[in-house]
This record gives structure tokens, C-alpha cells and sequence, in this order.
């Protein structure tokens, strides 16, 4: 069980806007600021999405966008496409596990 | 172009040993850290290990702790995973990645290699 927790799925309408939270603790992303967020495509390698909580690698669309508060942080998804439907995982690290931990990942599904 | 591959994977018995290879190309492998992570079949990312630029640097994840041992060499642009009494809950498909952005982000991955752990 990840430290990391995530909703299991989130859904919206093609041009929506969906939100994915990761919900960690003082040990985590209340402690530090690094939150990165991946995106999986199915049968594929995890692609970064988002670095240091806000940042976007270079040829990430703007559409993708993070945020964090406390003990959490979001990634955003303006203008749903139907190439975002995937899997996302955030990741921070965790000084009780003295590693990094990734959250419990959340599906998106573009209806 | 950067360039990750992983190799080394395949069918195990419990309690064997593999080693685990990510040829690395298209960038200056020496000057970055590098890490393992894993995924299980129709799971999550787990994180496995890292190490740093000269390799005196070395975490591993709970885990993995004591069994697997991960390993660089510079001149052969390669990394390594030594991973040994294997367990049926380590069958994932093990990627290296490359650490990017002046943090811990995993910039770069590779396409992964299966090991299975099975009787």
C-alpha cells in the first residue's frame, strides 16, 4: 500500500477540465517540495509529465498543470483530449521509507 | 537522442538470482543519477533503487532491501541490478530511468524487461 494515495479513476467530457489529487502526509509532500507527476499510455514506459510540482518538461502541452497545498497536490488536465486517456502516477519522496514512493495511480478515462 | 535499455529478464524460481542490464546512450551517463523502479502486472510503480554519478551513493527500497544490490559502470555506460533470492511478488517489469531536472524527477526511461518469478 502506497503512502501516496490517489482516486482510482477520474472521467470528463472531451474540452473538459479533471483534476487527479495525491494525498500524502508530513512525511511526504508536506515535507518536501518535489511532487512529480507521470503519465503511463498502456504497455508503455512512464512518461514525466510534470517536475517539481509545477514544472512541464520541455514538449508537454500546457494543458498540464500541478499544484500542491499541505499534505497534497493535484494535477490538472484542461482541454481533455482523447490522447489523455491514460494512467497517471504522482511520486514524491518519503522520509519515514527513506526512498521515494509513487501514488496508487489513477486511470482517466475521456468519455 | 537519449537511450535506455534494459535487458537481463526472464522466467526465475523462487529464491533464484538474475542481473539486470540498462545500456545507456546519447548523453554523458557519468554525470547523472539513475535509478530502478518496477511495476507488477496490472499495478503501480514501485520505486526500487538509485545511485549516484560515481556510484558511492546507493538507496534501495524496502522491500528489496538485502536482496537486491544495484551497481553502475561509467566506462561501459551501463547499470545494473543485482537481484537475488527472488520472491513470486518481484515478478514486474524493471525499468531504468534517468534523473533529470536538478531533482528526482525520472526524466528518461527505458522500455522495461520482465522478470517472473515462478515454479
Amino acid at each position: 500500500q502506497s503512502v501516496l494515495t490517489q482516486p482510482p479513476s477520474v472521467s470528463g467530457a472531451p474540452g473538459q477540465r479533471v483534476t487527479i489529487s495525491c494525498t500524502g502526509s508530513s512525511s511526504n509532500i508536506g515535507a518536501y517540495s518535489d511532487v512529480h507527476w507521470y503519465q503511463q499510455l498502456p504497455g508503455t514506459a512512464p512518461k514525466l509529465l510534470i517536475y517539481s510540482t509545477n514544472n512541464r518538461p520541455s514538449g508537454v502541452p500546457d494543458r498540464f498543470s500541478g499544484s500542491k497545498s499541505g499534505t497534497s497536490a493535484s494535477l490538472a488536465i484542461s482541454g481533455l483530449q482523447a490522447e489523455d486517456e491514460s494512467d497517471y502516477y504522482c511520486q514524491s519522496y518519503d522520509s519515514s521509507l527513506s526512498g521515494y514512493a509513487f501514488g496508487t495511480g489513477t486511470k482517466v478515462t475521456v468519455l | 537522442e537519449v537511450q535506455l535499455v534494459e535487458s537481463g529478464g526472464g522466467l526465475v524460481q523462487p529464491g533464484g538470482s538474475l542481473r539486470l542490464s540498462c545500456a545507456a546512450s546519447g548523453f554523458t551517463f557519468r554525470n547523472y543519477w539513475m535509478n530502478w523502479v518496477r511495476q507488477a502486472p496490472g499495478k503501480g510503480l514501485e520505486w526500487v533503487a538509485n545511485i549516484n554519478q560515481d556510484g558511492s551513493a546507493k538507496n534501495h527500497g524496502g522491500s528489496v532491501k538485502g536482496r537486491f544490490t544495484i551497481s553502475r559502470d561509467n566506462a561501459k555506460n551501463s547499470l545494473y541490478l543485482e537481484v537475488n533470492s527472488l520472491r513470486v511478488e518481484d515478478t514486474a517489469v524493471y525499468y531504468c530511468g534517468r534523473v533529470d531536472y536538478g531533482g528526482d524527477a525520472v526524466g528518461y526511461w527505458g522500455p522495461g524487461t520482465l522478470v517472473t518469478v515462478s515454479s
